[in-house]
């Protein structure tokens, strides 16, 4: 079964400045794909990026981009020039290639400070 | 386009009374997700369905769980009877085509369901 790690409960960061969110999954697949889903305080989540397994080139959309290292099953999201609006849970979430089921992590909670 | 609809958003019930969550999907999504997301964890997939057809129901405790998508289209996700630790939010998803994995989830704004 697949597993996702996400070490880092709680994060803060001044808004303008960078924060990277940390998430590590176990897999025997070799073809998966790899999500950050965004859940604000109001509780819809919304899917921030999206990361194929055989892409070699990370992902970018807008100021999130992704850091993915395959050989380590590592895939950290980078958010730059943070927002208050990016104050929100992120979840990390595995999804393999046969069957559809997604596996997430158990979020980060960001706050972005004025 | 409109997006998933869940309704109660709120619901609370005593111990071993029964439940029920309605959920409507974007229309003409094909695979319909439930979700349950206890405070402080990730959502945990409890049942998909591809049409009305049920894709994966492995972490379903049938016991007490019990979820159809008649048609199709809408789908109910009951509890029967309820206990303490089903107290969560029940998320709702909906992605456009098959299993393929590039689909994106759509989610609801949740039920929140509390146990006393």
């Amino acid at each position: 079964a697949q597993t996702v790690t996400q070490s880092q409960p709680e994060m803060s960061v001044q808004e303008a400045e960078t924060v990277t969110l940390s998430c590590t999954y176990d897999t025997s697949e070799n073809n998966y794909y790899l999500f950050w889903y965004k859940q604000p305080p109001s509780r819809q989540m919304i899917l921030v990026i999206r990361q194929e397994a055989y892409k070699q080139q990370n992902a970018t959309e807008n100021r999130f981009s992704v850091n993915f290292q395959k050989a380590a099953k590592s895939f950290s999201l980078k958010i730059s020039d943070s927002q208050l609006g990016d104050t929100a849970m992120y979840f990390c979430a595995f999804r393999s290639d046969n069957a559809g089921k997604s596996t997430f992590g158990d979020g980060t909670t960001l706050t972005v400070k004025p | 386009e409109a997006g998933v609809a869940q309704s109660p958003r709120y619901k609370i019930i005593e111990k071993r009374q029964s439940v029920a969550f309605w959920c409507n999907p974007i229309s003409g999504h094909a695979t319909l997700y439930w979700y349950q997301q206890i405070l402080g964890q990730g959502p945990k997939l409890l049942i998909q369905f591809q049409n009305n057809g049920v894709v994966d129901d492995s972490q379903l405790p049938k016991d007490r769980f019990s979820a159809e998508r008649l048609k199709g289209v809408d789908s109910t996700l009951k509890i029967q009877p309820a206990k303490l630790e089903d107290s969560a939010v029940y998320l709702c998803a909906s992605s456009p085509q098959g299993a393929a994995w590039q689909e994106t989830q759509y989610f609801g704004p949740g039920t929140r369901l509390l146990v006393l």
